[in-house]
């Protein structure tokens, strides 16, 4: 059975871009679930697609966005990048609450 | 709002040693709770999870059993081993204070294990 695959896994932006990141979740799996990764901030939660509907947003700001797609594919897009944005960003998916969540390998993306 | 407090360290124990990391949460529904593991250069692995009070979950030698008594998930291995040199993270699932049945996970800010042999 396939994990969850994330693509790119590297990313070198300057500031002002935009990125889009892209998570493909196990089959079957219709929750995917952001997260980003810093050494300062720890692991924090960026939003939860199911159904091709966003059903919950952390407390980032508007520059984040995503969507998933009826295959369940989803993406996440970072507009006019700041320097800290740079992090790993995770992807999450799951068949429910209680089975866990299954994490693709992550983007590393660096804002210079 | 929901909360994980872990021990951060870094924990440096001799193979072999016995392992605890102390994990306790604060949560305002009945949450699920977990262990991942990363190791360098990766994503999170699901080491082990517990959903209701008194669950014991245990993988590749790790235990920890959910205490809604004391708020507690501590993770535990009787014989650590060089390759679980990791970064643990602790971390609980609850329903969304948005509601519209989402879950998301809160984490601790993780411990980092080294196992010298």
């Amino acid at each position: 059975k396939a994990g969850v695959t994330q693509t790119p896994r590297y990313l070198i932006k300057t500031r002002g871009q935009q990125v889009t990141l892209s998570c493909s979740p196990i089959s079957g799996h219709r929750s995917v679930s952001w997260y980003q990764q810093t050494p300062g901030q720890g692991l924090q939660f960026l939003f939860e697609y199911f159904s091709e509907t966003q059903r919950n947003k952390g407390n980032f700001p508007g520059r984040f966005s995503g969507r998933q797609f009826s295959n369940s594919r989803s993406e996440m897009n970072v507009s006019t990048l700041e320097l800290g944005d740079s992090a790993l960003y995770l992807c999450a998916s799951t068949q429910g609450q209680g089975y866990g969540y299954t994490f693709g390998s992550g983007t590393r993306l660096t804002v210079v | 709002g929901d909360s994980v407090t872990q021990m951060e360290g870094p924990v440096t124990l001799s193979e072999e040693a016995f392992l605890t990391i102390n994990c306790t949460y604060t949560a305002t529904g009945y949450p699920s709770l977990f262990w991942y593991v990363q190791y360098p250069g990766e994503g999170l692995q699901l080491l082990l999870k517990a959903t209701k009070a008194d669950d014991k979950g245990s993988n590749k030698g790790f235990e920890a059993t959910y205490r809604k008594e004391t708020t507690s998930f501590h993770l535990e291995k009787g014989s650590v081993q060089v390759s679980d040199s990791a970064v643990y993270f602790c971390a609980l699932s609850d329903l969304a204070v948005s509601g519209a049945g989402s879950y998301q996970l809160t984490f601790g800010k993780g411990t980092k294990l080294s196992v010298i042999p």
